[in-house]
């Protein structure tokens, strides 16, 4: 079936840093893809999305490219601030079945120190 | 617009206790989900509803069940509670599950139940 992964974390950044966060995913067919943040205590929030290949996401700084011949849509900060400290999900949404349902990567705790 | 609350913030049970996590929108959306939250994991995707007066099993469902009590409510119950379903519980919605799958899905805040 579908499936995501993301590398493994906690990512430790000083502040100014630049960040990758890693994300391929197995899929039948053309999938959306996207990028969620959790804050501490809170739900989870779109950051960006990308529906079909080569297409860029970015909000916020971050960006992210559906690349279909890798399967893969790493996420991307020029310089990290201390605000970005989260958990970060990559995510899946099938075209099949028009369900909406996502499938999640296991996300990934970015920690930024001033 | 509240978006997506969630009821209640907090709860801890005992093996075998039963309750009901509730969850609304006020977005008109037509599809509502239940997830749940585990370290390590990502979102599991529990039960969902494509439309009022539908419901369908998700990944991870034994254990659980779930009314679509109008369109504005997706409630979720635990009949018989586990320690394994100790988790952080979201619901979450979207306007339209179309075809090009590219629709945002909007979280509420969590239910945290901890199963002793």
């Amino acid at each position: 079936g579908d499936s995501v992964t993301q590398m493994e974390g906690p990512v430790t950044l000083s502040e100014e840093a630049f960040l990758t966060i890693n994300c391929t995913y197995t899929a039948t067919g053309y999938p959306s893809l996207f990028w969620y943040v959790q804050y501490p205590g809170e739900g989870l929030q779109l950051l960006l999305k990308a529906t079909k290949a080569d297409d860029k996401g970015s909000n916020k700084g971050f960006e992210a490219t559906y690349r279909k011949e890798t399967t893969s849509f790493h996420l991307e900060k020029g310089s990290v601030q201390v605000s970005d400290s989260a958990v970060y999900f990559c995510a899946l949404s099938s075209n099949s079945g028009n369900t909406g349902k996502l499938i999640f990567g296991q996300g990934t705790t970015l920690q930024v120190k001033p | 617009n509240a978006g997506v609350t969630q009821t209640p913030k907090f709860q801890v049970l005992k093996t075998g206790q039963s309750m009901t996590l509730q969850c609304a929108q006020d977005m008109n959306h037509n599809s509502m989900y239940w997830y749940r939250q585990d370290p390590g994991m990502g979102l599991r995707l529990i039960y969902y509803s494509a439309s009022e007066g539908t419901t369908d099993k998700g990944e991870v469902p034994n254990g659980y069940n779930v009314s679509r009590l109008n369109k504005r409510e997706f409630s979720l119950r635990l009949e018989s509670a586990a320690p394994s379903q100790t988790s952080v519980y979201f619901c979450a919605s979207i306007s339209v599950a179309g075809p090009s799958g590219g629709y945002e899905q909007y979280f509420g805040p969590g239910t945290r139940l901890t199963v002793t």
